[in-house]
């Protein structure tokens, strides 16, 4: 089965609402990284997480390593946040082998 | 200005032959890595490397070669392509800190289509 599943698979938002993705992880995950990939195809960044909360502007991921999942919430969604969000896990002793959800596609409506 | 430079973009190939996607990095990291998106599968760790030492090959066929031939290249070789192959290969790279887990960081993506 999927080691790290992502739902919802599709999201479509108005302008300016709030939403919430997340990851559930059947491996123990020790890090977590969420990615945007635009239309254009390019995978950014979001943020790295160890267990905790990150807050980046409109942005705020968290991950709970014992309960196994992984959080980010988007508020006051913009236009340009559109696209697929993807959460990696990396279990230990594994560095820089992420594994990689399905991805939710996001879509934002003015 | 992109700091991962994957060459090239899109990349078109006839069945059984042989192409290497280009990839180098200017963040002065010391890992970097391939990972592969096809249309059917989430993105796919294929290799890793640190210090220009492959650590990780998760990679079923030998038909895919990474190459290095400097700290901040890592170019991917495929040789004997099938259709099975076209997706969208990404390099990606990281500080390269074995102790530690750490943020990756990836190119724009080489697009293979094998016909």
């Amino acid at each position: 089965g999927d080691k790290v599943k992502q739902s919802p698979s599709a999201l479509s938002l108005q302008e300016g609402t709030n939403s919430a993705l997340r990851c559930n992880f059947s491996i123990a995950a020790t890090t977590v990284q969420w990615f945007l990939q635009n239309p254009r195809g390019s995978l950014i960044n979001l943020f790295y997480l160890v267990p905790g909360t990150k807050e980046n502007g409109r942005l705020k991921s968290a991950f709970d390593s014992k309960e196994s999942y992984s959080t980010l919430h988007i508020r006051d969604a913009q236009l340009e946040d559109s696209g697929t969000y993807f959460c990696a896990a990396e279990a230990l002793n594994n560095q820089g082998k992420l594994i990689f959800g399905q991805g939710t596609k996001l879509s934002i409506k003015p | 200005d992109p700091k991962i430079i994957q060459k090239p973009k899109y990349l078109v190939a006839v069945t059984g032959s042989e192409k290497i996607l280009i990839c180098e990095q200017y963040l002065g990291h010391n890992a970097m890595y391939w990972y592969r998106q096809s249309a059917k599968k989430p993105l796919e760790f294929m290799f890793s490397y640190s210090y220009q030492k492959l650590m990780d090959n998760q990679t079923a066929s030998s038909r895919f070669q990474p190459q290095s031939s400097k700290k901040n290249h890592l170019d991917l070789q495929i040789t004997a392509l099938k259709p099975d192959d076209s997706a969208t290969y990404f390099c990606a790279s990281s500080q390269g800190r074995l102790s530690s887990a750490e943020t990756l960081y990836f190119g724009s993506g080489t697009r293979l289509t094998v016909l």
